[in-house]
């Protein structure tokens, strides 16, 4: 199975500050990497797909790169609603795997 | 838009059963695969199984296979999930999720709000 590891596992940041999040699969996955943001009491919403396409609706402020194993996931100018955990996810090996989480922080 | 409403979730002693239902709305079930993500108290999300758009293929995670089962009705446009032989790691909140595409690209673009099972004595 893919191990899937993100850092930090925690950011503090203020509003305004632009938040890079890191996930590395433990081998290559092409662009197949999903992140999902969830806040307390709700569940996952898909932000981005193929590692850099923007789900419809989310905001232009999230952006994805990556591909093989090393992935990231940027927020600039963050926003009061972004604070969140967020989850990457490879979805190029049977069975997908979901990275630890990250959880931004005020 | 698309809704998915889950239920079913509840407190149940170890080595029993129980069903979880997802009722779709807002979008052509029958043409989607539909999968089940459990997120235990405080952890990270696990995918647990998936069953393509007409049923014909499901798959599963190691840590429940054998035990759960999923299936769907397409007249009721639900998606159910049996679990079996219930475990206190099984205690999570299970989401419901559509896959992106018609096909099975494990990729989850619409979840429901979940539904807590807690397997305790």
């Amino acid at each position: 199975d893919i191990q899937m590891t993100q850092s930090p596992s925690s950011v503090s940041a203020s509003v305004g500050d632009r938040v890079t999040i890191t996930c590395r699969a433990s081998q290559g996955i092409s662009s197949w990497l999903a992140w999902y943001q969830q806040k307390p009491g709700k569940a996952p919403k898909l932000l981005i797909y193929g590692a850099s396409s923007l789900q419809s609706g989310v905001p232009s402020r999230f952006s994805g790169r990556g591909s093989g194993t090393d992935f990231t996931l940027t927020i600039t100018s963050l926003q009061p609603e972004d604070f969140a955990t967020y989850y990457c996810q490879q979805a190029n090996s049977f069975p997908p795997s979901f990275g630890g989480g990250t959880k931004v922080e005020i | 838009q698309v809704q998915l409403v889950e239920s079913g979730g509840g407190v149940v002693q170890p080595g029993r059963s129980l069903r979880l239902s997802c009722a779709a709305s807002g979008f052509t079930f029958s043409s989607y695969a539909m999968h089940w993500v459990r997120q235990a108290p405080g952890k990270g999300l696990e995918w647990v199984a998936v069953i393509i758009f007409d049923g014909s293929n499901k798959y599963y995670g190691d840590s429940v296979k054998g035990r759960f089962t999923i299936s769907r009705d397409t007249s009721k446009n639900t998606l159910y999930l049996q679990m079996n032989s219930l475990r206190a790691d099984d205690t999570a909140v299970y989401y419901c999720a559509r896959d992106l595409a018609p096909t099975v690209t494990y990729v989850f673009d619409s979840w429901g709000q979940g539904t807590l099972v807690t397997v305790s004595s």
